[in-house]
């Protein structure tokens, strides 16, 4: 079976830092690619998904991933965190039709 | 639009106690259902899935099993609950293939602990 690896486990950042979360994956062939994320006390929501096409992905509220085939990578990104950013980031990968969670990255920004 | 209900939101149940959490769907017709589990720092654990009425797959040998009794309507089950259940329980909706190319949709999940 395939597997997902989230690096970070916790990230602690300053309002106007850069993010980038790593996530890479294990499986060879064609995948989709997706992260969600879950905000205190609400539901995991999809953050952005790649199926295809141009590799850098644009999400909601300023995300980005870029999809590095080479590299088995999709990690997100955003140049200036805020505040309510705060949450946990959760990569996932469908293979095979199999979808797959890493373990999640909490981020915390501090004000 | 597309809603998905999960209830109840926290559940404190003994050991050896039985467990019923439901999840609904609305707005759409044959979803793919999803039980995963969430525990801190593993990630989400696809505990079940579901493409139809009746049609269930686990995914990993447990303490736990699912049923499907109508469309949009699947339901999370044990006979008795062991301290190793407790956890945060998410359910997931998406259409067309399994996982495939479509997203999948969460709900609000249920706090589940064994005392």
């Amino acid at each position: 079976a395939q597997s997902v690896s989230q690096h970070n486990h916790h990230v602690i950042l300053s309002e106007a830092a850069s993010l980038e979360l790593g996530c890479n994956y294990s499986y060879g062939g064609t995948v989709n690619l997706f992260w969600y994320v879950q905000y205190p006390g609400q539901h995991l929501q999809l953050l952005l998904k790649y199926f295809s096409g141009d590799p850098l992905v644009k999400g909601i509220k300023g995300f980005e991933a870029e999809f590095i085939k080479s590299k088995f990578s999709f990690n997100l990104r955003k140049p200036s965190v805020q505040w309510s950013d705060t949450a946990e980031y959760f990569c996932a990968v469908n293979a095979l039709n199999d979808m797959r969670f890493g373990a999640g990255t909490r981020l915390t920004v501090k004000p | 639009s597309q809603t998905i209900h999960q209830w109840p939101a926290t559940l404190v149940q003994p050991v050896g106690s039985p467990l019923s959490l439901e999840c609904t769907v609305e707005g759409t017709s044959n979803p793919n259902l999803y039980w995963y589990r969430q525990a801190a720092g593993r990630g989400l654990q696809l505990l079940f899935y579901s493409v139809g009425i009746g049609q269930i797959s686990s995914e990993v040998p447990q303490n736990l099993s699912a049923s499907r009794p109508q469309d949009r309507q699947f339901i999370l089950s044990s006979k008795k609950l062991l301290l190793s259940d407790s956890g945060f329980y998410l359910c997931a909706w998406s259409v067309g293939g399994r996982g495939g190319t479509d997203t999948q949709y969460f709900g609000p999940g249920t706090r589940l602990t064994v005392l």
